[in-house]
C-alpha cells in the first residue's frame, strides 16, 4: 500500500487567500484525522471522520476552517480566508478500526505571508 | 484532565549507546493505549511502539523496548546500539479506551552523536 497520501507538500499563499489541503487514507481505513503541528502549540487534533462522517470537529480554530469527506478515499480541509498564523504542518492520518495504531501522511507544510 | 509529559525536551547520545526517553502521563482509565512515535527531519510520524495498558510484560521492537509502570504512569522508551539514523523528535502519546483520539507529548529531540 502507498500510505496516507497529502498534497500538496509545501503550499505558500498570502493572507486571505483560499487553501485547500488534500488526504488520501489507506484503503480499507475506516477513521481519518486532521492534525496541525506547529512549534508552539505542538500536535493538536483539529476534527476527525469515523465512515466519511464527521465525528468531533471540536479542534478546528475557527468557522474559517472546513473538512470534508466525500468517500472513503479523499478528504480535504479548506482554510477561507487564510491567516499568517495558520502557518503550520497539517498532517492527515488514517486508522482501521478503533483498536489499531493511525498512519500518518507526509504532511502540508503551509505557509501564509 | 488526561495529560502526557516528556520532561526532556532534548537528549544527545553517543553512537552505538543506549538511550532512554521520559514520559509521564495523567490519567483515571485503566484501560488505555501508549505510543511512541518518531519523527525525523522528514516530518513524517512513524510508529515505534505500542503498549496496551491491560499487558504486563513491556513491549518490544528490535532495539527498541519500553518500560511500563501503570501504578507509576510512567513510560519510557529505551533505544539500544543508538544508530545516526535514529535522530528524531520524539513523542509520546496515550489514548483511553472510551476515547478515540491521541492526547500527545510535546516531544523530546534525539540527537546521535557519530
Amino acid at each position: 500500500d502507498a500510505g496516507v497520501i497529502q498534497s500538496p507538500r509545501h503550499e505558500v499563499t498570502e493572507m486571505g487567500q483560499e487553501v485547500t489541503l488534500r488526504c488520501k487514507p489507506i484503503s480499507g481505513h475506516d477513521y481519518l484525522f486532521w492534525y496541525r503541528q506547529t512549534m508552539m502549540r505542538g500536535l493538536e487534533l483539529l476534527i476527525y471522520f469515523n465512515n466519511n462522517v464527521p465525528i468531533d470537529d471540536s479542534g478546528m480554530p475557527e468557522d474559517r476552517f472546513s473538512a470534508k469527506m466525500p468517500n472513503a478515499s479523499f478528504s480535504t480541509l479548506k482554510i477561507q480566508p487564510s491567516e499568517p498564523r495558520d502557518s503550520a504542518v497539517y498532517f492527515c492520518a488514517s486508522r482501521r478500526g478503533l483498536y489499531n495504531e493511525q498512519f500518518f501522511g507526509p504532511g502540508t507544510r503551509l505557509t501564509v505571508l | 484532565a488526561q495529560t502526557v509529559t516528556q520532561s526532556q525536551p532534548e537528549m544527545s547520545v553517543q553512537e552505538a549507546e543506549t538511550v532512554t526517553l521520559s514520559c509521564t502521563y495523567d490519567t483515571s482509565e485503566s484501560d488505555y493505549y501508549l505510543f511512541w512515535y518518531k519523527q525525523p527531519p522528514s516530518r513524517q510520524m512513524i510508529l515505534v511502539i505500542r503498549q496496551e495498558a491491560y499487558k504486563q510484560q513491556n513491549a518490544t521492537e528490535n532495539r527498541f523496548s519500553v518500560n511500563f509502570q501503570k501504578a507509576a504512569k510512567s513510560f519510557s522508551l529505551k533505544i539500544s546500539d543508538s544508530q545516526l539514523g535514529d535522530a528524531a523528535m520524539y513523542f509520546c502519546a496515550y489514548r483511553p479506551d472510551s476515547n478515540y483520539q491521541l492526547i500527545w507529548g510535546a516531544g523530546t529531540k534525539l540527537i546521535i552523536k557519530p
